[in-house]
C-alpha cells in the first residue's frame, strides 16, 4: 500500500512564525503535492512538484514555500505565519506510472495560527 | 482549463436507500475523474476513478460512477447507503500530460438512521 505520512497532525503556532510541514511517501513517487483544505472551499493547491528540486506554482502560492531535496520528501515552509494561515494541509503523492495516474494522500495537518 | 463542479453541498439520506452524488467537469482535451471519500479528520481515500475504457466504473464499499462525455458529467451512485458512508466526497479531474488534480468543493453525504 502506498503511505504518505505527514510529520505533524496537529500544530499550534504563533503569529510571525516559521513554520515547516514535512511529508514523505514510500513509494517513489515522481509528484509530490501540498493541499490546503478549508470548509466550502474544498482543496486549493498551494504547490507541487514534478522531481526533485523541481517545483510549480499552484493556486494559492502566496505565503507559501517549498523544498524537494530527495525524491521521497515535500516539505512546505510558512516563512511567517499569519492567522489566515490556519487551515487543514494536505500532502499528496503520484506517478502515471507508479500509481495509475491516482493521486495518494496523507493524514492531513491541522496548522492553528494564533 | 480544467474545472469541476459539484452542485450538492450536503446530501441527507435515509439508510438503505439509495444515493446520487452529481459531479460535472469541464475540460477541453482528454480527462481522468476520479471520485474520493474523506471521513473526519482523515486524508482523501479514492474511492474509484476512469482513465479509460468502460464508462461504468466499480469502485470499494459498493459505490460507483458513470462517465458521461456527451453531458461532461461522472456521477456517483450507491444503492443502498449505510450510517457508515457518511462523510465528505471529492469529484476531481486531471489528464494526460498533466500534473494538477482539480478537485470540486465537496459533497457532505449525511446517512440518517
Amino acid at each position: 500500500d502506498v503511505k504518505v505520512t505527514q510529520s505533524s497532525r496537529y500544530l499550534v503556532k504563533r503569529t510571525g512564525e516559521k513554520v515547516f510541514l514535512e511529508c514523505v511517501q514510500d513509494m517513489d513517487h515522481e509528484n509530490m503535492f501540498w493541499y490546503r483544505q478549508d470548509p466550502g472551499l474544498g482543496l486549493r493547491l498551494i504547490y507541487f512538484s514534478y522531481d526533485v528540486k523541481m517545483k510549480e506554482k499552484g493556486d494559492i502560492p502566496e505565503g507559501y514555500s517549498v523544498s524537494r531535496e530527495k525524491k521521497e520528501r515535500f516539505s512546505l515552509i510558512l516563512e511567517s505565519a499569519s492567522t489566515n494561515q490556519t487551515s487543514m494541509y494536505l500532502c499528496a503523492s503520484s506517478s502515471p506510472v507508479a500509481s495509475g495516474n491516482t493521486i495518494y494522500f496523507g493524514e492531513g495537518s491541522w496548522l492553528t495560527v494564533v | 482549463a480544467q474545472s469541476v463542479t459539484q452542485l450538492d453541498s450536503q446530501v441527507p439520506v435515509f439508510e438503505e436507500a439509495p444515493v446520487e452524488l452529481r459531479c460535472n467537469y469541464s475540460s477541453s482535451v482528454s480527462v481522468y475523474l476520479f471520485w474520493y471519500v474523506q471521513y473526519p479528520n482523515q486524508g482523501l481515500q479514492l474511492l474509484l476513478k476512469y482513465l479509460s475504457g468502460s464508462t461504468l466504473v466499480k469502485g470499494i464499499n459498493g459505490f460507483e460512477a458513470e462517465f458521461n462525455k456527451s453531458q461532461t458529467s461522472f456521477h456517483l451512485r450507491k444503492p443502498s447507503v449505510h450510517i457508515s458512508d457518511t462523510a465528505e466526497y471529492f469529484c476531481a479531474v486531471s489528464g494526460p500530460g498533466t500534473y494538477k488534480y482539480i478537485f470540486g468543493t465537496g459533497t457532505r453525504l449525511k446517512v440518517l438512521a
